[in-house]
């Protein structure tokens, strides 16, 4: 199995701070690898996929990049509504694994 | 628009079965692969497999091979998961999930609500 490690586990920011936030796989996944974005008792939203491309609807302020097997997702602006739990995952193969989440927190 | 319906919230014992349930609107139910991931109380998602509405082929994670069956009706657009012999730590929300149709390893785009299944005894 494709393992993929997130970090930080969780940190805190400030609104208006940059966050970043990095999943590194076990084996090359070519760039498939998504960002999910969690709120309490919600189901998990895409944010971006195929590590750079940006869903639709999703604000500009997000953003993802790639070198080799390390993958960031990157917010620019953090906003009030941005606080929540963001999570990796890759497609290249099954099974399908999730990295361990990354609890965004205010400061 | 796009949606995804889950059955309710089901307590269950050690050792009993459960079957959610997701209906799907708003698309070609038989045109996206749908899967399942889980969420144990506070910790991560887990994938447990998917299944192709349309051939209706499935293909699960080995960690729940032998206890997992995923089917569908595509008469009334929902998919099912069934799992078995539940000990306590299946205790979860599970989700279904689209696979969005942008080609090999789309992301989810679309997610149930989520159905609770606390298993004690």
């Amino acid at each position: 199995d494709i393992q993929v490690t997130q970090s930080p586990s969780s940190l805190s920011a400030s609104v208006g701070d940059r966050v970043t936030i990095t999943c590194r796989a076990s084996q090359s996944i070519s760039s498939f690898l998504n960002w999910y974005q969690q709120k309490p008792g919600k189901a998990p939203k895409v944010l971006m996929y195929d590590a750079t491309n940006l869903q639709t609807g999703v604000p500009s302020r997000f953003s993802g990049s790639e070198s080799g097997t390390d993958f960031t997702l990157t917010i620019s602006t953090l906003q009030p509504e941005d606080f929540a739990t963001y999570y990796c995952q890759q497609s290249y193969s099954t099974p399908w694994t999730f990295g361990q989440g990354t609890k965004v927190e205010i400061k | 628009q796009v949606q995804l319906v889950q059955s309710g919230a089901e307590v269950k014992k050690p050792g009993a079965s459960v079957k959610v349930s997701c209906k799907a609107s708003g698309y070609t139910f038989t045109g996206y692969y749908m899967h399942w991931v889980r969420q144990a109380p506070g910790q991560g998602l887990e994938w447990m497999g998917w299944i192709n509405p349309n051939s209706g082929n499935t293909n699960y994670a080995q960690s729940f091979q032998g206890r997992v069956t995923m089917t569908r009706d595509t008469s009334i657009s929902t998919a099912y998961m069934e799992l078995s012999s539940l000990i306590s730590d299946d205790t979860a929300v599970y989700y279904c999930a689209r696979e969005a149709a942008y080609g090999s390893g789309s992301p989810f785009d679309y997610w149930g609500q989520g159905t609770l299944v606390p298993v004690s005894s």
